[in-house]
């Protein structure tokens, strides 16, 4: 079954602004990753925090990772048009390389 | 250079008709993916396969044959195709490391009429 959850399904923001992505999960993990879907290309990769990880940070993004609440955010600051975009949280189970990703958040920044 | 690379990136074929996609990975990595992305941009995988040898096979119908020349090549081919097929497929490698950060193609876009 699905493991990530997404929320919002979709944000539009405007240029500048911050912008909060949201995942939730469902069973033990080793990592949780962040993708990035442009329009009609493939997912790019993020962003990855390990489980024993709270924070990481990289670039304008910011991610946290609450396993007593299995759930993560992600945190665009300072959004640009080109952040325009589907984010896609992925989990990797723990004892396994598998990863498994939710239905995404569509992300819209308006100049 | 293209990292993953995955041709066609479209295809239009009748149903019933039989199809391959291929997807060839220039990062020395050992594990590819085939991913299937439906109409609502879920993510689902299919196939991994790790240096020519299958590793994972999901609940796919067995009309879904991937086969691994090597372990830089990972094709997908579909046979008696079906509606229900459309969707954009993925492939993927990943990279070293117990990280499991995968590395994606840019996808092929097969519309069955």
């Amino acid at each position: 079954s699905q493991q990530g959850e997404e929320d919002p399904q979709a944000l539009s923001i405007q240029e500048g602004e911050n912008a909060t992505m949201n995942c939730s999960y469902k069973t033990s993990i080793n990592n949780l990753q962040w993708y990035r879907q442009n329009s009609g290309r493939g997912l790019v990769h993020l962003i990855l925090i390990r489980s024993n990880e709270r924070e990481k940070h990289s670039g304008r993004l910011r991610v946290t990772l609450d396993t007593s609440k299995k759930s993560s955010s992600l945190l665009i600051t300072a959004s640009r048009a080109a952040d325009t975009a589907s984010y896609f949280c992925a989990t990797r189970g723990a004892g396994s390389y598998q990863l498994t990703f939710g239905k995404g958040t569509k992300l819209s920044v308006i100049p | 250079d293209t990292a993953v690379s995955q041709t066609p990136k479209y295809l239009v074929t009748q149903m019933g008709n039989d199809k391959s996609i291929k997807c060839e990975q220039n990062l020395g990595h050992d594990t590819m993916y085939w991913y299937k992305q439906d109409s609502k941009k879920f993510l689902k995988i299919m196939f991994s396969y790790n240096n020519k040898e299958l590793i994972i096979n999901e609940t796919v119908p067995n009309r879904f044959s991937p086969k691994s020349p090597d372990k830089a090549h990972l094709n997908l081919h579909i046979n008696s195709l079906e509606l229900g097929d459309s969707a954009v497929y993925f492939c993927a490698s990943r990279g070293e490391g117990d990280t499991g950060e995968l590395f994606f193609g840019e996808g092929s876009r097969l519309t069955v009429l």
